[in-house]
């Protein structure tokens, strides 16, 4: 079935810095993906939706400048936390559209990365 | 996008079968309905997905009335594996995925 690999699934950075994660689709092309973040007991708040070739469309309130995302080809898209402060500290899951109404729902879902800003 | 009400939370033993229902009353006609799992500090994993009447996999069941205006996600026999936060989804097509609260799943030995 459809996979999608999300890299690295923990990082620990510095305030201040920044921080990338990458989201690949292993085995299907993926125009469009998908940024959740996380946060303890809460549910998933959509951040940005990444179309490959143009730029992301990001939800309400989400700082595009802070969340810069990248969707260069039909297998990967990257998020990028800037200037990374410890309230940025979430999980953060990619998802791709992995075709219409397939086995999986259509969507397939990273396994997250756990970003700790100390 | 259709909005999805679930109950917070809910609890079971081993070996019960836990049926948790999920509202949508403005769903629209070409949406599809589907369930994600959740562990912590993974991401969501499908479940099952419906539209209409009765679907079953490997691993569950869901109900979904003629209105379609609610559906029913059933869990035979569950274990302590099971213990988990469990998403309904209204959609279709190519909208974004929106989430809802959960439901959070907890089986008791």
């Amino acid at each position: 079935g459809a996979v999608v690999s999300q890299h690295p699934s923990r990082v620990i950075c510095k305030s201040g810095t920044s921080v990338k994660i990458e989201c690949r689709s292993l085995d299907f092309q993926a125009t469009t993906m998908f940024w959740y973040r996380q946060f303890p007991k809460q549910s998933l708040m959509l951040m940005a939706t990444s179309n490959e070739g143009s730029k992301a469309t990001y939800e309400q309130g989400v700082e595009k400048d802070k969340f810069l995302i990248n969707h260069a080809s039909l297998t990967l898209s990257t998020l990028t936390v800037t200037s990374a402060h410890p309230e940025d500290s979430s999980f953060y899951i990619c998802s791709a559209r992995s075709g219409g109404q397939t086995a999986s729902g259509g969507y397939t879902f990273g396994s997250g990365t756990r970003l700790t800003v100390v | 996008l259709a909005k999805t009400t679930q109950p917070i939370s809910m609890d079971s033993y081993e070996g019960q079968e836990v049926n948790i229902t999920c509202s949508h009353n403005n769903i629209a006609t070409n949406d599809y309905i589907t369930w994600y799992q959740q562990f912590p500090s993974q991401g969501p994993r499908f479940i099952i997905q419906g539209y209409k009447t009765k679907v079953t996999n490997e691993v569950a069941s869901l109900f979904i009335p003629a209105d379609r205006k609610s559906s029913t996600l059933s869990l035979p026999r569950v274990s302590l594996s099971d213990t988990a936060v469990y998403y309904c989804l209204v959609g279709g097509g190519y909208n974004k995925l929106i989430f809802g609260a959960g439901t959070r799943l907890a089986v008791h030995p």
